[in-house]
Protein backbone atom coordinates (compact mmCIF):
# COMPACT_ATOMS: atom_id res chain seq x y z
CA UNK A 1 0.00 0.00 0.00
CA UNK A 2 1.29 3.49 -0.50
CA UNK A 3 0.56 6.98 1.26
CA UNK A 4 1.26 10.97 1.16
CA UNK A 5 1.54 12.92 3.79
CA UNK A 6 1.33 16.41 3.00
CA UNK A 7 2.68 18.38 6.20
CA UNK A 8 0.46 21.88 6.72
CA UNK A 9 -3.04 22.60 4.89
CA UNK A 10 -1.77 25.98 4.44
CA UNK A 11 1.50 27.72 3.66
CA UNK A 12 1.54 31.21 3.50
CA UNK A 13 4.65 33.15 2.20
CA UNK A 14 5.28 37.27 0.60
CA UNK A 15 5.42 37.37 -2.47
CA UNK A 16 8.95 36.93 -3.63
CA UNK A 17 9.85 34.99 -0.25
CA UNK A 18 11.20 31.16 -0.84
CA UNK A 19 8.17 28.69 -1.37
CA UNK A 20 8.39 25.07 0.82
CA UNK A 21 5.53 22.73 0.46
CA UNK A 22 6.27 19.25 2.21
CA UNK A 23 5.39 16.17 1.06
CA UNK A 24 6.58 12.42 2.64
CA UNK A 25 5.62 8.95 1.06
CA UNK A 26 5.05 5.53 2.28
CA UNK A 27 5.77 2.90 -0.70
CA UNK A 28 7.19 -0.89 -0.43
CA UNK A 29 8.42 -0.08 -4.10
CA UNK A 30 10.02 2.59 -5.36
CA UNK A 31 7.30 4.97 -6.44
CA UNK A 32 6.52 7.80 -9.37
CA UNK A 33 6.13 10.95 -7.45
CA UNK A 34 4.04 13.85 -8.29
CA UNK A 35 3.43 17.63 -7.64
CA UNK A 36 -0.16 19.03 -9.45
CA UNK A 37 -1.62 22.26 -8.55
CA UNK A 38 -5.29 23.07 -8.81
CA UNK A 39 -7.23 26.53 -9.46
CA UNK A 40 -10.17 27.36 -8.20
CA UNK A 41 -12.98 25.93 -10.01
CA UNK A 42 -10.12 23.95 -12.23
CA UNK A 43 -8.83 20.69 -12.95
CA UNK A 44 -5.62 19.48 -11.93
CA UNK A 45 -2.18 20.53 -13.96
CA UNK A 46 1.03 18.13 -13.47
CA UNK A 47 3.70 20.25 -12.52
CA UNK A 48 6.03 18.08 -11.92
CA UNK A 49 7.20 13.94 -11.81
CA UNK A 50 9.92 11.88 -10.42
CA UNK A 51 10.09 8.40 -12.36
CA UNK A 52 13.92 8.01 -12.76
CA UNK A 53 17.47 9.43 -12.34
CA UNK A 54 18.39 12.76 -11.37
CA UNK A 55 16.62 13.36 -8.23
CA UNK A 56 16.24 16.93 -8.68
CA UNK A 57 13.18 17.45 -10.48
CA UNK A 58 12.37 20.93 -12.49
CA UNK A 59 8.88 21.49 -13.56
CA UNK A 60 7.02 24.65 -14.88
CA UNK A 61 6.93 28.32 -13.85
CA UNK A 62 9.92 27.46 -11.68
CA UNK A 63 8.73 24.72 -9.23
CA UNK A 64 11.06 22.01 -8.76
CA UNK A 65 11.82 19.32 -6.48
CA UNK A 66 14.08 16.78 -5.00
CA UNK A 67 13.71 13.00 -4.53
CA UNK A 68 15.27 12.17 -1.28
CA UNK A 69 15.09 8.24 -0.60
CA UNK A 70 16.47 7.84 2.98
CA UNK A 71 13.88 10.81 3.89
CA UNK A 72 10.67 9.46 1.84
CA UNK A 73 10.56 12.88 0.96
CA UNK A 74 9.53 14.89 -2.50
CA UNK A 75 9.55 18.31 -1.04
CA UNK A 76 8.54 21.13 -3.54
CA UNK A 77 10.35 24.51 -3.28
CA UNK A 78 10.32 27.78 -5.78
CA UNK A 79 12.83 30.55 -4.76
CA UNK A 80 10.54 33.51 -5.05
CA UNK A 81 6.69 33.15 -4.87
CA UNK A 82 4.52 34.72 -7.15
CA UNK A 83 1.28 36.46 -6.78
CA UNK A 84 -0.29 33.78 -9.51
CA UNK A 85 1.11 30.84 -7.23
CA UNK A 86 -2.02 30.85 -5.23
CA UNK A 87 -3.72 27.65 -6.00
CA UNK A 88 -4.09 24.39 -3.82
CA UNK A 89 -1.00 21.31 -4.33
CA UNK A 90 -1.33 18.07 -4.57
CA UNK A 91 1.47 15.54 -3.83
CA UNK A 92 0.95 12.10 -5.45
CA UNK A 93 2.30 9.02 -5.55
CA UNK A 94 2.01 5.96 -7.96
CA UNK A 95 3.15 2.14 -9.29
CA UNK A 96 5.54 1.18 -11.24
CA UNK A 97 3.44 0.06 -14.27
CA UNK A 98 0.32 -1.65 -14.28
CA UNK A 99 -2.49 0.88 -13.52
CA UNK A 100 -0.54 3.98 -13.03
CA UNK A 101 -3.04 5.21 -10.42
CA UNK A 102 -2.30 7.89 -8.16
CA UNK A 103 -2.80 8.07 -4.67
CA UNK A 104 -3.34 11.86 -3.45
CA UNK A 105 -2.20 13.80 -0.11
CA UNK A 106 -4.81 15.89 1.01
CA UNK A 107 -3.25 19.01 -0.41
CA UNK A 108 -1.87 22.12 0.93
CA UNK A 109 -3.18 25.73 0.06
CA UNK A 110 -0.43 28.38 -0.79
CA UNK A 111 -1.38 31.79 0.22
CA UNK A 112 0.80 35.13 -1.30
CA UNK A 113 0.52 37.98 0.42
CA UNK A 114 1.97 41.13 -1.68
CA UNK B 1 -5.98 20.45 -29.60
CA UNK B 2 -8.70 20.00 -27.11
CA UNK B 3 -7.95 19.11 -23.44
CA UNK B 4 -10.36 16.93 -21.66
CA UNK B 5 -13.91 18.11 -21.55
CA UNK B 6 -16.45 17.55 -18.88
CA UNK B 7 -20.32 17.79 -18.99
CA UNK B 8 -21.70 19.56 -16.62
CA UNK B 9 -19.58 21.72 -14.95
CA UNK B 10 -22.39 22.07 -11.88
CA UNK B 11 -25.01 19.75 -11.53
CA UNK B 12 -27.84 20.64 -8.41
CA UNK B 13 -29.73 17.61 -7.44
CA UNK B 14 -32.29 16.60 -5.02
CA UNK B 15 -31.67 13.52 -2.46
CA UNK B 16 -32.91 10.17 -4.37
CA UNK B 17 -32.65 12.13 -7.88
CA UNK B 18 -30.26 10.26 -10.37
CA UNK B 19 -27.43 12.09 -12.15
CA UNK B 20 -25.15 11.11 -14.90
CA UNK B 21 -21.90 13.11 -15.97
CA UNK B 22 -19.97 12.95 -19.14
CA UNK B 23 -16.42 12.99 -20.15
CA UNK B 24 -14.34 13.34 -23.65
CA UNK B 25 -11.27 12.39 -23.10
CA UNK B 26 -8.60 13.48 -24.99
CA UNK B 27 -8.88 11.81 -28.53
CA UNK B 28 -6.06 9.59 -29.04
CA UNK B 29 -6.02 8.68 -25.63
CA UNK B 30 -6.72 5.03 -24.72
CA UNK B 31 -7.12 5.17 -20.63
CA UNK B 32 -10.26 6.97 -19.10
CA UNK B 33 -10.15 7.61 -15.33
CA UNK B 34 -12.60 8.99 -12.75
CA UNK B 35 -11.84 10.24 -9.31
CA UNK B 36 -13.70 11.98 -6.65
CA UNK B 37 -12.70 14.93 -4.72
CA UNK B 38 -14.59 16.32 -1.45
CA UNK B 39 -13.75 19.27 0.07
CA UNK B 40 -10.23 19.47 1.91
CA UNK B 41 -9.29 16.72 0.17
CA UNK B 42 -7.31 15.14 -2.58
CA UNK B 43 -8.63 13.72 -5.21
CA UNK B 44 -9.83 9.54 -5.11
CA UNK B 45 -9.30 6.71 -7.20
CA UNK B 46 -12.96 5.76 -8.63
CA UNK B 47 -12.31 3.43 -11.46
CA UNK B 48 -10.18 3.93 -14.89
CA UNK B 49 -11.15 2.27 -18.23
CA UNK B 50 -8.39 1.15 -21.11
CA UNK B 51 -10.38 1.56 -24.38
CA UNK B 52 -13.83 0.60 -23.31
CA UNK B 53 -13.12 -2.09 -20.63
CA UNK B 54 -13.18 -1.16 -17.08
CA UNK B 55 -10.38 -2.92 -15.51
CA UNK B 56 -10.28 -1.25 -11.90
CA UNK B 57 -13.12 -0.09 -8.90
CA UNK B 58 -12.40 0.80 -6.14
CA UNK B 59 -14.42 0.35 -3.20
CA UNK B 60 -15.47 4.03 -3.17
CA UNK B 61 -17.65 2.85 -6.52
CA UNK B 62 -21.06 1.57 -4.38
CA UNK B 63 -23.51 -0.20 -6.10
CA UNK B 64 -25.21 2.96 -6.49
CA UNK B 65 -22.57 4.28 -8.88
CA UNK B 66 -21.96 2.94 -12.93
CA UNK B 67 -19.27 3.93 -15.33
CA UNK B 68 -19.45 3.40 -18.93
CA UNK B 69 -17.19 3.76 -21.93
CA UNK B 70 -19.27 1.97 -25.04
CA UNK B 71 -17.11 2.73 -27.64
CA UNK B 72 -13.78 3.64 -26.18
CA UNK B 73 -14.46 7.38 -26.47
CA UNK B 74 -16.36 9.59 -24.23
CA UNK B 75 -17.71 7.89 -20.79
CA UNK B 76 -20.61 8.58 -18.55
CA UNK B 77 -20.44 8.21 -14.69
CA UNK B 78 -23.79 7.64 -13.46
CA UNK B 79 -24.80 8.19 -9.74
CA UNK B 80 -28.21 6.28 -8.96
CA UNK B 81 -30.84 7.34 -5.82
CA UNK B 82 -28.22 10.28 -4.75
CA UNK B 83 -27.02 11.37 -1.58
CA UNK B 84 -25.83 14.24 0.37
CA UNK B 85 -22.70 11.98 0.98
CA UNK B 86 -22.23 12.10 -3.09
CA UNK B 87 -21.44 15.99 -2.96
CA UNK B 88 -18.18 16.56 -4.22
CA UNK B 89 -16.10 17.35 -7.42
CA UNK B 90 -16.02 14.39 -10.13
CA UNK B 91 -12.65 14.88 -12.10
CA UNK B 92 -12.03 12.77 -15.10
CA UNK B 93 -8.65 12.50 -16.92
CA UNK B 94 -7.24 10.58 -19.62
CA UNK B 95 -3.66 9.11 -20.33
CA UNK B 96 -2.45 7.19 -23.42
CA UNK B 97 -0.78 4.33 -22.63
CA UNK B 98 2.48 3.57 -24.76
CA UNK B 99 5.71 2.35 -24.34
CA UNK B 100 7.13 5.10 -22.32
CA UNK B 101 7.55 4.43 -18.25
CA UNK B 102 4.94 6.96 -16.97
CA UNK B 103 1.48 7.91 -19.37
CA UNK B 104 0.77 11.03 -17.58
CA UNK B 105 -2.74 11.86 -16.63
CA UNK B 106 -4.68 15.38 -17.65
CA UNK B 107 -7.04 16.55 -15.78
CA UNK B 108 -10.67 17.71 -16.95
CA UNK B 109 -12.20 20.49 -15.18
CA UNK B 110 -14.42 18.54 -12.99
CA UNK B 111 -17.89 18.43 -12.11
CA UNK B 112 -19.52 19.53 -9.22
CA UNK B 113 -22.24 17.65 -7.45
CA UNK B 114 -24.63 19.33 -4.67
CA UNK B 115 -27.08 17.17 -3.35
CA UNK B 116 -29.66 18.83 -1.39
Amino acid sequence: AQSVTQLGSHVSVSEGALVLLRCNYSSSVPPYLFWYVQYPNQGLQLLLKYTTGATLVKGINGFEAEFKKSETSFHLTKPSAHMSDAAEYFCAVSNRGGSYIPTFGRGTSLIVHP
Amino acid sequence: DTGVSQDPRHKITKRGQNVTFRCDPISEHNRLYWYRQTLGQGPEFLTYFQNEAQLEKSRLLSDRFSAERPKGSFSTLEIQRTEQGDSAMYLCASSLLSGSPYNEQFFGPGTRLTVL
